[in-house]
């Protein structure tokens, strides 16, 4: 199994320039998640989505948009990208919601700079 | 708001000893905790997890204890090797929180490095 694959690994845009990240998961899992990692910093959730078709803020959902339209695919979208919106990205799935028996399974994180 | 907090940022042991992780919390509200490690390049995994209702749990080297009454959760390793140098980070989150409950709350990590 693939797990979680994200794409691109490293990505460089200027101010303005909008992008999207790919995120697929071949674990057939309902749940899925989008985080953040600054330099220095623990991750921090900006998208989630429960099910396809649903999806819900996190704690830094500013300048970003997500849609879910299968199981398997929860693309990030950045509009008018900005420099702090520089980070580390990750997508996550899990078989349920929440800790129980149930770990986040992670990509290998997308490294996004913007200048 | 920090509600997890690890004070260390890092932390060396010599191989086949034990390595010790700590984590703070701020908010009793939380009903489970989980360490990840991270490795260069690669993203977060699941080594293991604590629910509020166990003073401790076990897997194989890797032990968690929670003290309650401290807000002090701690991730003990050994005998420590040097495959587990990695970015340790403690993490929680509620059950049954309804829609927020996959909202894992990160610390900072601590980087660990085991020296042969």
């Amino acid at each position: 199994n693939a797990g979680v694959t994200q794409t691109p690994k490293f990505r460089i845009l200027k101010i303005g320039q909008s992008m999207t990240l790919q995120c697929t998961q071949d674990m057939n899992h309902n749940y899925m998640y989008w985080y953040r990692q600054d330099p220095g910093m623990g991750l921090k959730l900006i998208y989630y989505s429960v099910g396809a078709g649903i999806t819900d803020k996190g704690e830094v959902p500013n300048g970003y948009n997500v849609s879910r339209s299968t199981t398997e695919d929860f693309p990030l979208r950045l509009e008018l990208a900005a420099p702090s919106q520089t980070s580390v990205y990750f997508c996550a799935s899990s078989f349920r919601q929440g800790a129980t028996g149930s770990p986040l399974h992670f990509g290998n994180g997308t490294r996004l700079t913007v200048t | 708001d920090q509600q997890v907090k690890q004070n260390s940022p890092s932390l060396s042991v010599q191989e086949g000893r034990i390595s010790i992780l700590n984590c703070d919390y701020t908010n009793s509200m939380f009903d489970y905790f989980l360490w990840y490690k991270k490795y260069p390049a690669e993203g977060p995994t699941f080594l293991i997890s604590i629910s509020s209702i166990k003073d401790k749990n076990e897997d194989g080297r890797f032990t968690v204890f929670l003290n309650k009454s401290a807000k002090h959760l701690s991730l003990h390793i050994v005998p420590s090797q040097p495959g587990d140098s990695a970015v340790y980070f403690c993490a929680r989150t509620r059950i049954n929180d309804g829609g927020s409950q996959g909202n894992l709350i990160f610390g900072k990590g601590t980087k660990l490095s085991v020296k042969p």
